[in-house]
């Protein structure tokens, strides 16, 4: 079955420590995202990439990094200048440069202790 | 600045009633707009879309209305199920088609 993958589920860091949340899709989807979700707020923009080797920030890129080596695969790093990591992750891929729909995987709920 | 919002957190609506939920937006150039559906710990769904040359776009039990004027859509349930029960995002795309831009989220109870 074609979908995205993120994993893990549930990941749980101490404070001080990168972290690397994986996001795999079978899709042959050109872009891919990374959003953020919070209580009380709406999906905010972190990274998007359009193609390989290629990607640009969106509206709360301070404290993450990505990189798009593979179509298949973005990864989403949240390094430690993040000042609040505790967040539940989406990622999310669709077919062409000018989406009309995304595709979001299961997300990831990280906590920082 | 939040170019598009879902002003109502919560709704709760009898099963069989119309669920309607609303969303505004600020941008006058967005010009596709979607409807997603949340359930807890899981990532969004698509649930429905119209393009902005449109007033109305239907699908079965969900229907979609936009007011460009107002820059306001809205979707309705109709007939409301239990099942429906669930976190609904509106998003819009910027016109570099590139990007889309989320709303809060309205949570929708169904009750039996």
């Amino acid at each position: 079955d074609g979908g995205i993958t993120q994993s893990p589920k549930y990941l749980f860091r101490k404070e001080g420590q990168n972290v690397t949340l994986s996001c795999e899709q079978n899709l042959n989807h050109d872009a891919m995202y990374w959003y953020r979700q919070d209580p009380g707020q709406g999906l905010r923009l972190i990274y998007y990439s359009q193609i390989v080797n290629d990607f640009q920030k969106g509206d709360i890129a301070e404290g993450y990094s990505v990189s798009r080596e593979k179509k298949e695969s973005f990864p989403l790093t949240v390094t430690s200048a993040q000042k609040n990591p505790t967040a539940f992750y989406l990622c999310a891929s669709s077919r062409g440069h000018v989406w009309t729909e995304a595709f979001f995987g299961q997300g990831t709920r990280l906590t920082v202790v | 600045d939040q170019q598009v919002k879902q002003n109502s957190p919560s709704l709760s609506v009898q099963e069989g009633r119309i669920s309607i939920l609303n969303c505004d937006y600020t941008n006058s150039m967005f010009d596709y707009f979607l409807w997603y559906k949340k359930y807890p710990a899981e990532g969004p769904t698509f649930l429905i879309s119209i393009s902005s040359i449109k007033d109305k776009n239907e699908d079965g039990r969900f229907t979609v209305f936009l007011n460009k004027s107002a820059k306001h859509l809205s979707l309705h349930i109709v007939p409301s199920q239990p099942g429906d029960s669930a976190v609904y995002f509106c998003a819009a795309r910027g016109n570099t088609g590139n990007q889309f831009y989320f709303g809060t989220g309205t949570s929708l109870t169904v009750i039996p």
